[in-house]
């Protein structure tokens, strides 16, 4: 059974990065494509990206300019980091997988809750 | 991007009425489209994939179809547990694109 948890800050200050890591079990990164999905009240559901094969990433081009997500294969995780973080990146940040490309998410994490706040 | 967007927004129903909830896509997408079950603090949770395949697991009244621009879920008869917000997914095209949710409440 794959397993995704999320962990991070969960208070940010305005004009900094945000960073959130996904630890996965019962499978590995190196296969299959790993998202990043935020939720907030104001924007509903928005994927940000995807990892796969521990070197090919696809960005929302909305957020393109300040995301990055990269792997750490020895520990079986994968990291998002947003810059220039606003009240607007307030959100509830989920890491997800698809079986591959142009499939949807089958598995989840928990979800955490990211506040952007002096 | 490819816009969603789901109808109504939100609806009332009680145990054991058929639900049906409607997802328009601003163009073609084929039968690249999940829906998912979400509730209160958790993720959502996959119901079908491509249109109208059941996810395992998932109570056999949950069906879907449509093909193009318009898809629908159906619940032939709504159980208490299924009182949640209901999202459309769009995987024919980057970015992923999802619809804004239904929530369906208790009459």
């Amino acid at each position: 059974q794959v397993q995704l948890q999320e962990s991070g800050p969960g208070l940010v200050k305005p004009s900094e990065t945000l960073s959130l890591t996904c630890t996965v079990s019962g499978g590995s990164v190196t296969y299959f494509y790993w998202s990043w999905i935020r939720q907030s009240p104001g924007k509903g559901l928005e994927w940000i990206g995807y990892i796969y094969n521990s070197a090919i990433t696809n960005y929302n081009p909305s957020l393109e300019s300040r995301v990055t997500i990269s792997p750490d294969t020895s520990k079986n995780q994968f990291s998002l980091r947003l810059s220039s973080v606003t009240a607007a990146d307030t959100a509830v940040y989920y890491c997800a997988r698809s079986v591959g490309d142009y499939f949807s998410f089958d598995y989840w994490g928990q979800g955490t809750l990211v506040t952007v706040s002096s | 991007d490819v816009q969603m967007t789901q109808s109504p927004s939100s609806l009332s129903a009680s145990v054991g009425d058929r639900v049906t909830i409607t997802c328009r896509a601003s163009q073609g997408i084929r039968n690249n489209l999940s829906w998912y079950q979400q509730k209160p603090g958790k993720a959502p949770k996959r119901l079908i994939y491509t249109a109208s395949n059941l996810q395992s697991g998932v109570p056999s009244r949950f069906s879907g179809s449509g093909s193009g621009t318009e898809f629908t879920l159906t619940i032939s008869s709504l159980q208490p547990e299924d009182f949640a917000t209901y999202y459309c997914l769009q995987h024919n095209s980057y970015p992923l694109t999802f619809g804004g949710g239904t929530k369906v409440g208790v009459k």
